[in-house]
């Protein structure tokens, strides 16, 4: 089956620990995205991609960081220098930049 | 500046009865638009889009979407509400011309919670 997985379904983070959300895509999309899910606020973007070994900041990029090594593959760390990290992050791609976009199930990161 | 407003975070319908979430938008181009639904710790799933071809447009499910340009609305509509219709949708518009260095990105509404009694 073709999609996007993300992975952890859930994650903790310690006061002042960097964390890595996974997302993996088997669609062939070129474009990648990352974005930030807050009750009442709906989504913000943090990072997009629009081919390998490139990247672009987002909205709210601040306290994150990613890279596109692999067209498949566009990690997200979420650093000690993220103040309010607990939130719902969320990876889509699409087939180029500025088509439709497809999301992943989402990973839940809470802070201990 | 281009945007996008839900205007109910919530409503609740009976089973059975229509659906109506409400969207406007603020763009100064003719626009992309989308619905998508995303249903309790799940990921978001597209229902529709609208991309200057009919101003009707047909989803997944029996949603449908109407794109008004003189009221500058998208509201999403459903004749009969199933249960499995609980979720949270979102009104979406994409970015077509630069704009912070964000074109073709897109501009979330805050979502509308859908609740269907029984």
């Amino acid at each position: 089956d073709g999609g996007i997985t993300q992975s952890p379904k859930y994650l903790f983070r310690k006061e002042g620990q960097n964390v890595t959300l996974s997302c993996e895509q088997n669609l062939n999309h070129d474009a990648m995205y990352w974005y930030r899910q807050d009750p009442g606020q709906g989504l913000r973007l943090i990072y997009y991609s629009q081919i390998v070994n490139d990247f672009q900041k987002g909205d709210i990029a601040e306290g994150y960081s990613v890279s596109r090594e692999k067209k498949e593959s566009f990690p997200l760390t979420v650093t000690s220098a993220q103040k309010n990290p607990t939130a719902f992050y969320l990876c889509a791609s699409s087939i180029v930049y500025q088509e439709t976009q497809y999301f992943g199930p989402g990973t839940r990161l809470l802070v201990l | 500046a281009q945007s996008v407003t839900q205007l109910d975070s919530h409503v609740s319908v009976s089973e059975g009865t229509p659906v109506l979430l409400r969207c406007n938008y603020s763009s100064s181009y003719s626009p992309s638009l989308f619905w998508y639904v995303q249903h309790p710790n799940k990921g978001l799933q597209l229902l529709l889009k609208y991309t200057s071809a009919a101003t009707l447009v047909k989803g997944i499910n029996g949603f449908e979407a109407e794109f008004k340009k003189s009221e500058t609305s998208f509201h999403l509509t459903k004749p009969s509400a199933h249960m499995s219709d609980a979720a949270e949708y979102f009104c979406v518009v994409r970015l077509i011309m630069n704009y912070g260095g964000s074109q073709g990105n897109l501009i979330f509404g805050k979502g509308t919670k859908l609740s269907v009694k029984p």
